[in-house]
């Protein structure tokens, strides 16, 4: 079945350094998600990306959709301890158009000051 | 702002005991969905519906069963709770449009123990 990997599964960072989150689908996905939990907290939904070769930014957060859209990446500039949480990407499960997601397992990101 | 609410954040319950958690969302939002979050796992779906009285079993709905009388309510049953449910349960509703998913809200979960 469809299958969605999260690599690294974790990130250790040092404050104000950049790093990168990826996200490989098994199949070809129309759309992908990605979301942000916290610590103790649950999942909250940044962005979706819907064209091939996609690129959006939130502030130091840079979204990337793949130009066989089976990839994305997650880049995060000069990282503050508030980016601290596991990012997860989501896409749409192939077989049916009731918008269930297909949840990758996680990148958990630890910023050290 | 836009809201889905879960009744409980943590529950204890016995082993055997039915136990329900509910959750209620303000966007009239067609499809909700339960899901649980264990360490190493990663988000796994339990049930989903994309209608009222509509439901559709997820992943892993052995030893659940949902309820959904209410377009804004959604309702997980634990039939007989078993120590292997103890979890953090996620509820989350989203909208479709021409068959493609939009992004989730979900609720802030109930950490479930069975004892």
């Amino acid at each position: 079945g469809q299958q969605v990997m999260q690599i690294p599964q974790y990130q250790h960072v040092q404050e104000g350094e950049d790093f990168t989150t990826y996200c490989n689908s098994s199949t070809t996905l129309s759309n992908i998600q990605w979301y942000k939990q916290r610590p103790g907290g649950h999942p909250v939904f940044l962005i979706q990306l819907v064209k091939s070769g996609e690129v959006k930014k939130q502030k130091r957060l840079t979204f990337q959709f793949g130009e066989a859209k089976k990839n994305s990446s997650l880049h995060i500039t000069a990282t503050q301890t508030t980016d601290v949480g596991t990012y997860f990407c989501a896409g749409p499960k192939t077989t049916d158009s009731w918008g269930k997601l297909q949840f990758g397992a996680g990148t958990q990101v630890v910023v050290t000051p | 702002d836009v809201k889905v609410t879960q009744s409980s954040r943590y529950l204890v319950k016995r082993t055997g005991e039915k136990v329900f958690l509910e959750c209620v969302q303000d966007m009239d939002h067609e499809n909700m969905f339960w899901y649980r979050q264990d360490p190493g796992l990663g988000l796994r779906l339990i049930y989903f519906s994309y209608d009222v009285k509509m439901k559709e079993k997820g992943d892993i709905p052995e030893g659940y069963s949902v309820s959904r009388e209410k377009k804004e309510r959604f309702s997980l049953i634990l039939e007989s709770a078993s120590t292997n449910q103890t979890s953090m349960y996620l509820c989350a509703s989203s909208q479709t449009s021409g068959g493609e998913a939009y992004g989730y809200t979900f609720g802030s979960g109930t950490r479930l123990t069975v004892v």
